[in-house]
């Protein structure tokens, strides 16, 4: 069964530099989460998707911005990095009321690691 | 302010023995679900619970929902070293696309 792509898997960067992340969601999943979980941490919630629309927004930095495409598929944009952002960047898709239970139920990406030096 | 909190942070115990997982909240989420994750890999779910009291099982271990939604535990019997990882749980808040993440437990079974 296909799962959540994202790309890159490994990303190194400089300081002040910008960075791209991907991420494409199972097929017919009509949501996108993103969350950022950096060394020991529990992942947080930066941003959601539905339908291409922004539905929420957590602590997503103003130097991040993400949208989701006509395809589904959703990218994450970093400028300006800093150390502090160097983490594991997870992306999560679901289809609203999926779940036998009609619970929102995600599905993880693999992650994409991001290294700020 | 974390809206999720899990306890205990770490646990080590040995292989064989029993263990519960608390996640505790003073928001209502409209479901909440556990995750397991592996080191470098994405958290996979275990379970979603939905009704309030709900108790729910997977093989050696127990899920149980709070009666008003605000809380909810894991049990593990006999643990195993290939239980070994990170627990995760995770709320939904209602009436949002807000995902939410407990503060974890790493747990670690030694044989």
């Amino acid at each position: 069964a296909a799962g959540v792509i994202q790309s890159p898997r490994h990303l190194i960067k400089e300081k002040r530099e910008t960075a791209t992340l991907k991420c494409y969601p199972i097929p017919r999943h009509d949501t996108v989460y993103w969350y950022q979980q950096g060394p020991g941490q529990d992942p947080q919630f930066l941003i959601s998707f539905y339908e291409k629309m922004q539905s929420d927004k957590g602590s997503i930095p103003d130097r991040f911005s993400a949208q989701q495409f006509s395809d589904y598929h959703s990218e994450l944009n970093m400028s300006s990095l800093e150390l502090g952002d160097s983490a594991l960047y997870f992306c999560a898709s679901s289809l609203e009321g999926l779940g036998s239970s009609g619970a929102n139920v995600l599905t993880f990406g693999a992650g994409s690691r991001l290294t700020v030096l | 302010t974390q809206l999720l909190e899990q306890s205990p942070q770490f646990l080590s115990i040995q292989e064989g023995e029993n263990l519960t997982v608390y996640c505790n909240s003073s928001s209502v989420f409209s479901s909440l679900q556990w995750y397991r994750q592996e080191p470098g890999e994405g958290p996979v779910l275990l379970v979603t619970v939905v009704t309030g009291g709900e108790v729910k099982k997977l093989k050696r271990l127990t899920f149980q929902f709070g009666d008003a939604r605000k809380d909810s535990s894991l049990h593990i019997t006999a643990a195993q070293p290939g239980d070994t990882g990170l627990y995760l749980c995770a709320g939904d808040l209602s009436g949002t696309y807000k995902y939410i993440f407990g503060t974890g437990t790493r747990l670690k079974v030694l044989a």
